[in-house]
Order: structure tokens, then C-alpha cells, then sequence
């Protein structure tokens, strides 16, 4: 299985919210955890990734991994306007013996002024 | 801070025709990726490009498709026979090492075909 969930939203938070973004998946072989921020028409930008489980901090962004349950938060502190994207959550392992890079569907975040 | 710079950013094609998106990737990375996202739908892995050889493909890289790396810096993905449901955003991206970590992507190319 090879499946990731995340709620396409879009969620809209007023400025200065903490937002919380979250992917679950199926597969105990994904290893590593990234988020990727892609504003409209543009590529996608590594926000943060996390090597198994636990918690990873930069600037007003934070990424939590809970191997057991499958599960993988985003929480932007602070927020601003500009942090308004889509923000994709995607993970890699050895899958068919190859590393694969799978994606969640993306959750288009609003920060409301 | 270094980039993965895409051309053109958006072309428009006719059904049947061939065409050619072009990347030039950072310049120490050993990985190269081509993928692609239809309006509104998750991005889809095409192919892996290590060592100047596919390393591998989903089944969306059947034979239409093919990449190159003629020159030793642009990376190049051709589709030969144009259909409309290979209208997407196509996104290039390079990485040092393959484990998904790290990529960093290009701005992409946004292929209409009419």
C-alpha cells in the first residue's frame, strides 16, 4: 500500500492562528517525512523533513512524526498572509525495492488578514 | 541559493505533435526527476534519471515519453505523440542523494495540449 491521506481543506485561519496540518498514511516502510510548500503555478519548495519519528523545529515551523500511529503534523506558528499555499505532505521508503516519493493530495491553507 | 531552472514555463501543443520540456538542474546533484501535475490532482512520480541511465518509471512513462541528458547539464523530457490528457504542470527536480529527502524543484512547465 502505498497510500497517503490529507484532507484537500481548503482551511482558512485568521493571521497570527497556529495552523495544523496533518497527513496519515498506511505503509510502516515510509522512512522519511517531508512537507513541501507550492504557492499557485509554482513548484514545489521543501519546507521540512524528518528522518522517523519525533519532533523538528525551524523558525514559526514545526514537523511531528508518530511512527505508531501514522501520522505526520505541520504547525505554523505565527501565521501570515503569505504563508497562504498549498502545503503537500509527501514520505519515502523502500518500496518494491526502490525508493519512492509518495504525495498526499495537498491542503490549500488560507491566512485570512 | 541554487536552483533547478525549467523551459519554457508554459507551452501550447496540438494534438499529435512532439514536445520537448527542458531543466537544467543544480549542478552536484546526481539524481534527476520528471513529474507531473494535472489541475487540481496530486503530484505523480514519472521517472528517476541516475547515473545517466533510468533508474526507474511509473506506468504513467510508457512509450511516449523518454528523458535525455545530452549535454551533461539539461535534462530532458520528450513526449512524442501529444494527447490531451498530458495537459499538467510537468516539474523537474534534483537531488545528491536518493531517498526523497531534499529534492528541490523547478518551477515547472505548464503543458497545454489543444
Amino acid at each position: 500500500q502505498k497510500e497517503v491521506e490529507q484532507d484537500p481543506g481548503p482551511l482558512s485561519v485568521p493571521e497570527g492562528a497556529i495552523v495544523s496540518l496533518n497527513c496519515t498514511y498506511s505503509n510502516s516502510a515510509f522512512q522519511y517525512f517531508m512537507w513541501y510548500r507550492q504557492y499557485s503555478r509554482k513548484g514545489p519548495e521543501l519546507l521540512m523533513y524528518t528522518y522517523s519519528s519525533g519532533n523538528k523545529e525551524d523558525g514559526r515551523f514545526t514537523a511531528q512524526v508518530d511512527k505508531s500511529s501514522k501520522y505526520i503534523s505541520l504547525f505554523i506558528r505565527d501565521s501570515q498572509p503569505s504563508d497562504s499555499a498549498t502545503y503537500l505532505c509527501a514520505m519515502s521508503g523502500r518500496l518494491d525495492s526502490n525508493y519512492q516519493l509518495i504525495w498526499g493530495a495537498g491542503t490549500k491553507l488560507i491566512i485570512k488578514p | 541559493e541554487p536552483e533547478v531552472t525549467q523551459t519554457p514555463s508554459h507551452q501550447v501543443t496540438q494534438m499529435g505533435q512532439e514536445v520537448i520540456l527542458r531543466c537544467v538542474p543544480i549542478s552536484n546533484h546526481l539524481y534527476f526527476y520528471w513529474y507531473r501535475q494535472i489541475l487540481g490532482q496530486k503530484v505523480e512520480f514519472l521517472v528517476s534519471f541516475y547515473n545517466n541511465e533510468i533508474s526507474e518509471k511509473s506506468e504513467i512513462f510508457d512509450d511516449q515519453f523518454s528523458v535525455e541528458r545530452p549535454d551533461g547539464s539539461n535534462f530532458t523530457l520528450k513526449i512524442r505523440s501529444t494527447k490531451l490528457e498530458d495537459s499538467a504542470m510537468y516539474f523537474c527536480a534534483s537531488s545528491q542523494r536518493d531517498r526523497g529527502q531534499g529534492y528541490t524543484f523547478g518551477s515547472g512547465t505548464r503543458l497545454t495540449v489543444v
